[in-house]
């Protein structure tokens, strides 16, 4: 099993671009989450989903979309990228709906906005 | 919201110490508790985590206390070894399906 595999592992952007941060896993998972890490500030939870066709806001959404079309994807838009927006992006899934138990993380996505 | 404070934001401990880290959570409907551990570089992973219906729970070297009257809990690691140096992480899981992080300990082992 290859876990979870965020892509890309890095990207520069301009402000005002737009991309999408990928994100697979192959454990059939039903949770999946997206968090940001900033220095000092922890993990914060930009979306998360459970279950195909289901999603929800974190504590940060704001900029951000998420998709929930099968239950191995679920993949991050930045929709007009902004210099707040640099940060390191994870990606995380786990076994149970109530996102308690295990987390299982990516290698997470280092993204630039100049 | 559930808001997770964590301290102390670096700890620097000679090897063989023991070290503690110490999370207060401001949602009492919190029941689940797990500690993550990020090496330099890498992604976070669990190392141990509590439910609410228990006070304490020991895995080797590392422990786990949680007090829920007064809404914080605790990673205990004993013997400290210089491959425990890393940055740990505290959580609290709600029933809102969200698990908020605090702000992480930079805990140094020195040889």
């Amino acid at each position: 099993n290859a876990g979870v595999t965020q892509t890309p592992k890095f990207q520069v952007l301009k402000t005002g671009q737009s991309m999408t941060l990928q994100c697979a896993q192959d454990m059939n998972h039903e949770y999946m989450s997206w968090y940001r890490q900033d220095p000092g500030m922890g993990l914060r939870l930009i979306h998360y989903s459970v279950g195909a066709g289901i999603t929800d806001q974190g504590e940060v959404p704001n900029g951000y979309n998420v998709s929930r079309s099968t239950t191995e994807d679920f993949p991050l838009r930045l929709l007009s990228a902004a210099p707040s927006q640099t940060s390191v992006y994870f990606c995380a899934s786990g076994p149970r709906t109530s996102g308690t138990g295990e987390l299982f993380f990516g290698e997470g996505s280092r993204l630039t906005v100049l | 919201g559930e808001n997770v404070e964590q301290h102390p934001s670096t700890l620097s401990v000679q090897e063989g110490d023991s070290a503690v880290i110490k999370c207060t959570y401001s949602d009492s409907a919190s029941n689940y508790f797990p500690w993550y551990k990020q090496e330099l570089g890498k992604r976070p992973q669990l190392i141990i985590d509590i439910r609410s219906n228990v006070g304490e729970k020991k895995d080797q070297r590392i422990a786990v206390t949680l007090n829920k009257t007064a809404k914080h809990f605790s990673l205990h690691i004993t013997e400290t070894q210089p491959e425990d140096s890393a940055v740990y992480f505290c959580a609290a899981y709600n029933a809102g399906n969200m698990l908020t992080f605090g702000g992480g300990t930079r805990l140094m082992v020195k040889p």
